[in-house]
């Protein structure tokens, strides 16, 4: 039992490349959802999906793309990677009341 | 918006001490508190959580006091260990409800010293 896997574990991007980073969870969770912790912030939502083929914002959501096409699969996409992105970035799922379930992260560079 | 003010932003604490670290939040509507930790290189876990229907919630060394009137709560650490040095961060939302967000605080870095 994997829980919630994320990868890349680290990614170093030039400003205006794009990536995808992955989050998949074997748990059957319905809510998935990302968060990125910058130093001095906490954790801060981007996107949320309370189920495939549904998605929502959270509080920060610009610059960012997700799609849910399936339960276990919930990308996080930058279409043009700029500094301020540098972050980490973390998938955390529920399942109803659950507590979030967290991933161990993305470290995200953007030079 | 910050709606969860968290502190200190960090903290250091004698082995066998007492780690205190404190949340407020703003939106009266939130009626789940959870504290997370986080270790390096890993993500946050649920610690312990309360809901507003009682005020003090322990589970071993660890223990959430919790004010309704004036909207914000605490986690105690007692008898605090080397191990316990990790990332602290408490979070608030409505409960329940498929579409319910969890807002963090901006996080405490306890250190605990031998």
């Amino acid at each position: 039992n994997a829980g919630v896997t994320q990868t890349p574990k680290f990614q170093v991007l030039k400003t205006g490349q794009s990536m995808t980073l992955q989050c998949a969870q074997d748990m059957n969770h319905e809510y998935m959802s990302w968060y990125r912790q910058d130093p001095g912030m906490g954790l801060r939502l981007i996107h949320y999906s309370v189920g495939a083929g549904i998605t929502d914002q959270g509080e920060v959501p610009n610059g960012y793309n997700v799609s849910r096409s399936t339960t276990e699969d919930f990308p996080l996409r930058l279409l043009s990677a700029a500094p301020s992105q540098t972050s980490v970035y973390f998938c955390a799922t529920r399942q109803g009341n659950s507590p979030l379930h967290f991933g161990n992260g993305t470290r995200l560079t953007v030079t | 918006q910050q709606q969860v003010k968290q502190s200190p932003q960090s903290l250091i604490v004698q082995k066998g001490g007492i780690s205190i670290i404190n949340c407020a939040y703003e939106n009266t509507a939130f009626d789940y508190f959870p504290w997370y930790q986080q270790f390096p290189g890993k993500g946050p876990a649920l610690l312990i959580a309360i809901r507003p229907d009682v005020s003090e919630k322990k589970e071993g060394r660890f223990t959430i006091s919790f004010n309704k009137s004036a909207k914000q709560f605490s986690l105690h650490i007692m008898d605090s260990q080397p191990g316990d040095s990790a990332t602290y961060f408490c979070a608030a939302s409505k409960y329940g409800g498929a579409t319910n967000k969890l807002i963090f605080g901006t996080g405490t870095l306890l250190a605990v010293q031998p």
